[in-house]
């Protein structure tokens, strides 16, 4: 059955660092989604990206994320300098539109970033 | 706006008795609701949804859940607990449309005593 990767699965970087974290949708699928999940905390929405441009995003979304879909199956989250309270599990979703599959999101994993 | 309550934060139920995990939701359109789960180190998986059509709804592994419009809830249950089913459970709601985003309740973490 298709699913959604991520990698890498455990990122520790230092304050200030710039992240990518990939994420591999499922391959007939459109729509591309990025939460997060602090520990102990709710899942929240980030990003959700369709046509190859952002199509909603949340306020925790500020100039220090950014999203690409560099080709045809890879979609990746960039945070460019790191901080502390951006550690948290960050989830890769996607879905597409269809009878059978609309309204589901298939999530990854998840890659938990820890930031020192 | 779409919000999602889950009261408490950890439920214990023996193996074989009834699971019922609530849920209460706020939106101002007619939403889409979901129940997912989350086992240990894995992703979040769709247990089942509801899209306005049967007000009751089955999902996977037993569980189903019935959209009550008037209590504005999405109470999620299973006959019989089985010790796989320990996990974190989250419902969701987004707004009726293809592909909105989801908007999460903090979880409910389900542990299942032999």
């Amino acid at each position: 059955e298709p699913e959604v990767t991520q990698t890498p699965s455990h990122q520790v970087t230092q304050m200030g660092q710039e992240v990518i974290l990939r994420c591999v949708p499922i391959s007939n699928h459109l729509y591309f989604y990025w939460y997060r999940q602090i520990l102990g905390q709710k899942v929240e929405f980030l990003v959700s990206f369709y046509n190859n441009e952002i199509s909603e995003k949340s306020e925790i979304f500020d100039d220090q994320f950014s999203v690409e879909r560099p080709d045809g199956s890879n979609f990746t989250l960039k945070i460019r300098s790191t901080k502390l309270e951006d550690s948290a599990m960050y989830f890769c979703a996607s879905g597409r539109p269809g009878a059978g599959a609309t309204y589901e999101q298939y999530f990854g994993p998840g890659t938990r970033l820890t930031v020192t | 706006a779409q919000s999602v309550t889950q009261l408490g934060s950890h439920v214990s139920v023996s193996e074989g008795a009834l699971v019922l995990l609530r849920c209460n939701y706020s939106s101002s359109v007619p939403p889409y609701l979901f129940w997912y789960v989350q086992y240990p180190n894995q992703g979040l998986q769709l247990l089942l949804k509801y899209t306005s059509a049967a007000t009751l709804v089955k999902g996977i592994n037993d569980f189903e859940a019935e959209f009550k419009k008037s209590e504005t809830s999405f109470h999620l249950t299973k006959p019989s607990a089985h010790m796989s089913d320990a996990a974190e459970y989250f419902c969701a709601v987004s707004p009726s449309g293809a592909n909105s985003k989801l908007t999460f309740g903090k979880g409910i973490t389900l542990s299942v005593r032999p």
